[in-house]
């Protein structure tokens, strides 16, 4: 398998345009995490879903901030408007429920410039 | 009751020496903790995890011990390595939610 699959890998942008962050989880796990990692905060989960329907969204930041999961195989993580404090590290993390252990398998992260 | 507080922030061990990372958590609910591996421009990585029932786990250099009554966990690497240096993430987690800690920058010298 080649694991989690994020694109782009990097994006510049500017502030108020749209971003979208893709990701295509392992085949086979029932679960999707969104994250964000900073210097000051972190790795913060945003959103995780499981077969495909949202759970928690408590760690969204705004409103600015959706996530989508139209199958089992690809996910989008939406910016708009995009200001320059969301800039990070994204990553996206798949996982297959088995007993209480919860391996989470990370894809390479999109690190995204607001400017 | 969410948060996991992990220390030292940054870490400098000489090579050959013991690496010993710290974490407690607050929610007696968590049921599963993990330490994740991270390298510069990669994401994080399942180094190596432990449940509440045991007090200690080994794995190679890696060992989790984990003190179920003061909520404490904490990494030890022996024999620490250049290879070892990266960014260490402890975690707890129950059901499908993991909540991290803030993460130690680890630092080998030759």
């Amino acid at each position: 398998d080649a694991g989690v699959i994020q694109s782009p890998r990097h994006e510049v942008t500017e502030m108020g345009q749209e971003v979208t962050l893709r990701c295509k989880p392992i085949s086979g796990h029932d679960y999707l995490f969104w994250y964000r990692q900073t210097m000051m905060r972190g790795l913060e989960l945003l959103i995780y879903f499981n077969n495909n329907v949202p759970i928690d969204d408590s760690g969204m930041p705004e409103d600015r901030f959706s996530a989508k999961m139209p199958n089992a195989s690809f996910s989008t993580l939406k910016i708009q408007p995009s200001e320059p404090r969301d800039s990070a590290v994204y990553f996206c993390a798949s996982s297959i429920l088995a007993g209480v252990y919860n391996e989470q398998f990370f894809g390479p992260g999109t690190r995204l410039t607001v400017l | 009751q969410q948060q996991v507080k992990q220390s030292p922030q940054s870490l400098i061990v000489q090579k050959g020496g013991i690496s010993i990372i710290n974490c407690a958590y607050e929610n007696t609910a968590f049921d599963y903790f993990p330490w994740y591996q991270q390298f510069p421009g990669k994401g994080p990585a399942l180094l190596i995890a432990i449940r509440p029932d045991v007090s200690e786990k080994k794995e190679g250099r890696f060992t989790i011990s984990f003190n179920k009554s003061a909520k404490q966990f904490s990494l030890h690497i022996m024999d620490s390595q250049p290879g070892d240096s990266a960014t260490y993430f402890c975690a707890a987690s129950s059901a499908s939610k993991i909540i991290f800690g803030s993460g130690t920058r680890l630092s080998i010298r030759p």
